[in-house]
């Protein structure tokens, strides 16, 4: 199992750019999540999906949308870079099921927004 | 509303010398509890978690935390460090309204010395 993969690794966008990150799990698991990691600011939640074909705001969703279109794959999409949006990206996933609560965590994304 | 502290941003300690990184949160529900450990430039990783019964729990790499209902702490901690332990740990909190929401504390960079 390759657990959850995020593409690209590392990204430089100028401002008012797109991009579309990407991530993949392969373990089935139900909920699936973004994140932005600013230093000193721990995680924060971006959006969220809690099945295929569903999604939900979480604590920092301004000028990002998402979309989860098959049960494996979350897209994260910015329409409009701005440099605010410079972070590290995490991609998460969790099995609500069986009493397992634990959520597994991607390599991350290094986005900069100049 | 729910949150987490973690209320020590840094901690240095040398090589086998205890440890112990505080983490206090507040909700007026059910919470499920979780410690995870950032390595430099990777995703996080489960350390251990608190879902029900002992209140001592224990991880990996020797980590254990004791959860206390009436102070609302989950406090991390390592009879002996060793080097490679130096990383980044967040405490978190996983609570259920309209699907499972985890909130992450600051984070605390325990920095291992010769």
């Amino acid at each position: 199992n390759a657990g959850v993969t995020q593409t690209p690794k590392f990204r430089v966008l100028k401002t008012g750019q797109s991009m579309t990150l990407l991530c993949a799990q392969d373990m089935n698991h139900e909920y699936m999540y973004w994140y932005r990691q600013d230093p000193g600011m721990g995680l924060r939640l971006i959006h969220y999906s809690v099945g295929e074909g569903t999604t939900a705001k979480g604590e920092v969703p301004d000028g990002y949308n998402v979309s989860r279109l098959k049960k494996q794959n979350f897209l994260l999409g910015l329409e409009s870079a701005a440099p605010s949006q410079t972070s590290v990206y995490f991609c998460a996933s969790t099995k609500t099921r069986q009493g397992s609560y634990e959520q597994y965590f991607g390599p991350g994304t290094r986005l900069t927004v100049t | 509303a729910q949150s987490v502290t973690q209320l020590d941003s840094q901690v240095p300690v040398f090589e086998e010398a205890p440890v112990e990184l505080r983490c206090n949160y507040s909700s007026s529900v059910s919470v499920y509890l979780f410690w995870y450990v950032q390595y430099p430039n990777q995703g996080l990783q489960l350390l251990l978690k608190y879902l029900s019964g002992s209140t001592l729990v224990k991880g990996i790499n020797g980590f254990e935390a004791e959860f206390n209902k009436s102070q609302t702490s989950f406090h991390l901690r390592k009879p002996s460090v060793h080097i490679s332990d130096t990383a980044e740990y967040f405490c978190a909190v996983t609570i259920q309204t309209g699907g499972f929401k985890t909130i992450f504390g600051a984070g605390t960079r325990l920095f291992v010395k010769a």
